[in-house]
């Protein structure tokens, strides 16, 4: 069964500074993987997505990911973080079943 | 274009009455239907989905009861709501049907539920 582990559920970063969020999955095949945001109150939004392709996925609002098969990572990245990137975020996994998220991570920006 | 609706948007129900929740996309034929449960600090859980008219799995065992009457409308009830079923409620779609497995999910608004 696929799964994905989303490790810290808070992280708090400095504006400018890097955004790094972590996801690992688990699969016994090739996933497809999902960041979603979520802004309080709203529904998710898709962020990136990954689907065998390209290693390096980019995605809205400036975030990218990298699938490393190695590691079993989906880590979420941007290189300067701004205050309206202050949300949830979720990893999720795909594979002919229905989304799997990971618990998410709160982003906190601090001014 | 593709959208989806939800409602209510908010919800304040007293114990042990009935719920009823609906979900509707629009511009779209066949799509594959879910309804999730977000609880404070919990993540998202899967409650429901459905691949078709009348289809529909469970994935937890609850007091809630999914139906699908046609296409596009995905209905979330219970008969008796407990405390515990207090939460943020999302109904998504994705195409159906197209062999692509790779489909992301496209969230509704949600439907914020107090039970009291």
């Amino acid at each position: 069964a696929q799964s994905v582990t989303q490790l810290g559920s808070h992280v708090s970063v400095s504006e400018g500074a890097l955004v790094l969020l972590r996801c690992n999955y688990s699969s016994s095949v090739p996933p497809y993987l999902f960041w979603y945001v979520q802004y309080p109150n709203q529904g998710l939004q898709l962020l990136l997505k990954y689907t065998s392709a390209a290693t390096l996925v980019k995605g809205i609002n400036g975030f990218e990911a990298e699938f490393k098969k190695s590691e079993t990572s989906f880590h979420l990245t941007k290189p300067s973080a701004h205050m309206s990137d202050a949300a949830e975020y979720f990893c999720a996994v795909r594979r002919n079943t229905p989304l799997v998220f990971g618990k998410g991570t709160r982003l906190s920006v601090i001014a | 274009s593709q959208t989806i609706h939800q409602w209510p948007a908010t919800l304040v129900q007293p114990v042990g009455s009935p719920l009823s929740l609906e979900c509707t996309v629009e511009g779209t034929s066949n799509p594959n239907l879910y309804w999730y449960r977000q609880a404070a600090g919990r993540g998202l859980q899967l409650l429901f989905y459905s691949v078709g008219i009348g289809q529909i799995s469970s994935e937890v065992p609850q007091n809630l009861s999914a139906s699908r009457p046609q296409d596009r409308q995905f209905i979330l009830s219970s008969k008796k709501l407990l405390l515990s079923d207090s939460g943020f409620y999302l109904c998504a779609w994705n195409a159906g049907a197209s062999g692509k497995t790779y489909n992301e999910q496209f969230f509704g608004p949600g439907t914020r539920l107090t039970v009291l």
